[in-house]
């Protein structure tokens, strides 16, 4: 398997444009979490999915993020307009309920960077 | 709600020993995660131990666990070079939510 793959791996952008970062989980896993990690406050768990289905949405900063997940292959996080304090490197992971043991295997990440 | 703490700087010397050290407070905790991020690069699951054991070992790396305390350790025998990263504990509440609360990463940096 290819891993979770996230798109892009860099994006730098002006204030108040539209961002959407993608991921794609490893095939059969049923869970999906979209992460935000920065020297100031580390790793911060922002949302996550089961089956397509948001669970917990309660790490979202604001309104101007939204997650979807349209099927179980892919996933995408927009913010919308984004500010210079949305500067961070967001991580997608996915994780498979069944082997029991849950552990989360996470993408590469997507550094943003928001001027 | 949980909270998991790490210091957040450890240096050894190559060929050393290195302990990293987690405590967590949620004790319904049903398994315990280590994971190693280097440097542009996402976080990569090590090894984890299920509340139940209080000792795993994987070549190099032993986990240790003691659940009285809630303390978990990290050891890494014969510290590499390579094992420079950044080390974060976790750990998976108890029940059927897939939600694992990650600690604050502690930074190994390994002198030649």
């Amino acid at each position: 398997d290819a891993g979770v793959i996230q798109s892009p791996r860099h994006e730098v952008t002006e204030m108040g444009q539209e961002v959407t970062l993608r991921c794609k989980p490893i095939s059969g896993h049923d869970y999906l979490f979209w992460y935000r990690q920065t020297m100031m406050r580390g790793l911060e768990l922002l949302i996550y999915f089961n089956n397509n289905v948001p669970i917990d949405d309660s790490g979202m900063p604001e309104d101007r993020f939204s997650a979807k997940m349209p099927n179980a292959s892919f996933s995408t996080l927009k913010i919308q307009p984004s500010e210079p304090r949305d500067s961070a490197v967001y991580f997608c992971a996915s994780s498979a309920r069944a082997g029991g043991s849950y552990e989360q295997y996470f993408g590469p990440g997507t550094r943003l960077t928001v001027t | 709600g949980e909270d998991v703490e790490q210091s957040l700087f450890l240096s050894v010397r190559e060929g050393d020993s290195s302990v990293i050290n987690c405590t967590y407070t949620d004790s319904s905790s049903t398994y315990l995660y280590w994971y190693k991020q280097e440097p542009g690069a996402g976080l990569q699951l090590l090894t984890y131990i299920f509340s139940n054991m209080d000792m795993k070992q994987d070549q190099r790396l032993t986990v240790l666990l003691n659940k009285k305390d809630k303390h978990l350790s990290l050891r890494i025998a014969d510290t590499q070079t390579g094992d420079s990263a950044i080390y974060f504990c976790a750990e998976k509440e108890a029940g059927g939510y897939q939600k694992v609360t990650f600690g604050t990463g502690t930074k190994l940096q390994v002198i030649p």
